[in-house]
């Protein structure tokens, strides 16, 4: 069965600074990996996947991903946060492809402070 | 993005009443999706379509029931709502030839 887990519920970063949001997942067999984003009273957009493709991945809004099997992560970053990046963040595991099931983590609520 | 409309948009109700929650879409998605979202929990999957009167069960699919009659529509329905089924729900569609499911705007259920 496939799980995840996001290290850390809440994260507070100040305007400016580094974003990273980690993701941990569990796999019988090769992922997709995808990371979404919440904002308040909205559904979730995706902000990028992986797909077997290329491990680093670039997403909308500066966001990109890096697919490490090894690790088995698939952490998020942006170099400069924006306080328009205040939001809930998603990570979700895939073991096929199209139309198939999604497993989501907890959340990570990012709070950007001026 | 998909076109996926949600109704109602927020419901409040009494244990024990049936409550049915209507998900549309306009893009022909092959595959629809039910969806709960609890805090600390994400979001948990109820049920989900993978065509017109095909359906299966989820992770949390215990006091829920759907159908899908026709292509852009997906119906969600508490037989007899409880209050641990107070949540958000979501519905969500894959074209099937992507594996990118795109997020209706979801639906706020208050069971009292």
């Amino acid at each position: 069965a496939q799980s995840v887990t996001q290290l850390g519920s809440h994260v507070s970063v100040s305007e400016g600074a580094l974003v990273l949001l980690r993701c941990n997942y569990s796999s019988s067999v090769p992922p997709y990996l995808f990371w979404y984003v919440q904002y308040p009273n909205q559904g979730l957009q995706l902000l990028l996947k992986y797909t077997s493709a290329a491990t680093l991945v670039k997403g909308i809004n500066g966001f990109e991903a890096e697919f490490k099997k090894s690790e088995t992560s698939f952490h998020l970053t942006k170099p400069s946060a924006h306080m328009s990046d205040a939001a809930e963040y998603f990570c979700a595991v895939s073991e096929g492809a199209a139309g198939n099931k999604l497993t989501f983590g907890g959340g990570t609520r990012v709070l950007v402070k001026p | 993005d998909a076109g996926i409309t949600q109704s109602p948009r927020h419901k409040v109700t009494e244990t024990g009443t049936p409550v049915t929650l209507r998900c549309h879409q306009t893009e022909n998605h092959r595959y629809m999706y039910w969806y709960r979202q609890d805090p600390g929990h994400g979001l948990r999957l109820i049920h989900y379509s993978y065509g017109v009167k095909d359906t299966d069960k989820g992770e949390v699919s215990d006091g829920y029931s759907v159908s899908r009659s026709k292509t852009e529509d997906f119906l969600l329905t508490l037989e007899s709502a409880t209050s641990s089924q107070t949540s958000v729900y979501f519905c969500a569609t894959s074209s099937g030839d992507t594996d990118t499911q795109y997020f209706g705007p979801g639906t706020r259920l208050t069971v009292l």
